[in-house]
């Protein structure tokens, strides 16, 4: 069983198009991550959820926003995408929200966008 | 606010040979310590952590890692290297208080050579 799932793992998409990339965990963590992985490698947070509110909100743009329909799914919908979009965007949960708790990531999704 | 810096972006040993990718934090108090792997086309693993119970910190896979306060580092060690070791390494820092976030370093990639 996958603990950390993401679909899709591909995204290749036009500038200015919407889309939506969704996450599940089945862990029965309380808290869940997005992260931004650029073309260096260099990984950053950009949101995360714990029971479903949202308590870290890094200065991502207001085309990004996350959607948490329950504690085991987080969704990230991205509008009008733009070229420096494109990235490897990670999925990942945590049983609670400490500073000393693991996080579970998931495969990733490779975004592109022409 | 804390950081950490990983020296050497590239690192390259022969198999059999010492692993050692260095990471140094900055925080006001000891924070949290993680080391995590990263093997091509995949999410990040968990090698270990350092949550302050002991300062010699041993992980998955033969890798082990020790926090030295006075120096302000939690190096990354393995005695012999396996071609299977062949990965980015990231070493991440979070906090005990406020908002509990992974920072992560920028990441080292490990080759090993036959």
């Amino acid at each position: 069983d996958t603990a950390v799932s993401q679909t899709p793992k591909y995204l290749v998409t036009q500038m200015g198009n919407d889309k939506s990339i969704k996450c599940e965990q089945n862990l029965g963590h309380d808290t869940m991550y997005w992260y931004k992985q650029d073309s260096k490698k260099f990984l950053k947070i950009m949101f995360s959820y714990n029971n479903k509110e949202l308590i870290i909100n890094e200065t991502v743009p207001n085309r990004f926003s996350p959607k948490s329909p329950d504690k085991a799914h987080l969704n990230l919908h991205i509008n009008s995408l733009e070229l420096g979009d494109s990235a490897v965007y990670f999925c990942a949960s945590s049983q609670g929200y400490s500073g000393s708790d693991t996080q579970y990531f998931g495969p990733g999704t490779r975004l592109t966008v022409l | 606010a804390q950081s950490v810096t990983q020296l050497g972006s590239h690192v390259s040993v022969s198999e059999g040979a010492l692993v050692l990718l260095r990471c140094n934090y900055s925080s006001s108090v000891p924070p949290y310590l993680f080391w995590y792997v990263q093997y091509p086309n995949q999410g990040l693993q968990l090698l270990l952590k350092y949550t302050s119970a002991a300062t010699l910190v041993k992980g998955i896979n033969g890798f082990e890692a020790e926090f030295k306060k006075s120096e302000t580092s939690f190096h990354l060690t393995k005695p012999s290297a396996h071609m299977s070791d062949a990965a980015e390494y990231f070493c991440a820092v979070s906090g005990r208080s406020g908002t509990y976030k992974y920072i992560f370093g920028t990441g080292t990639r490990l080759k090993v050579l036959a």
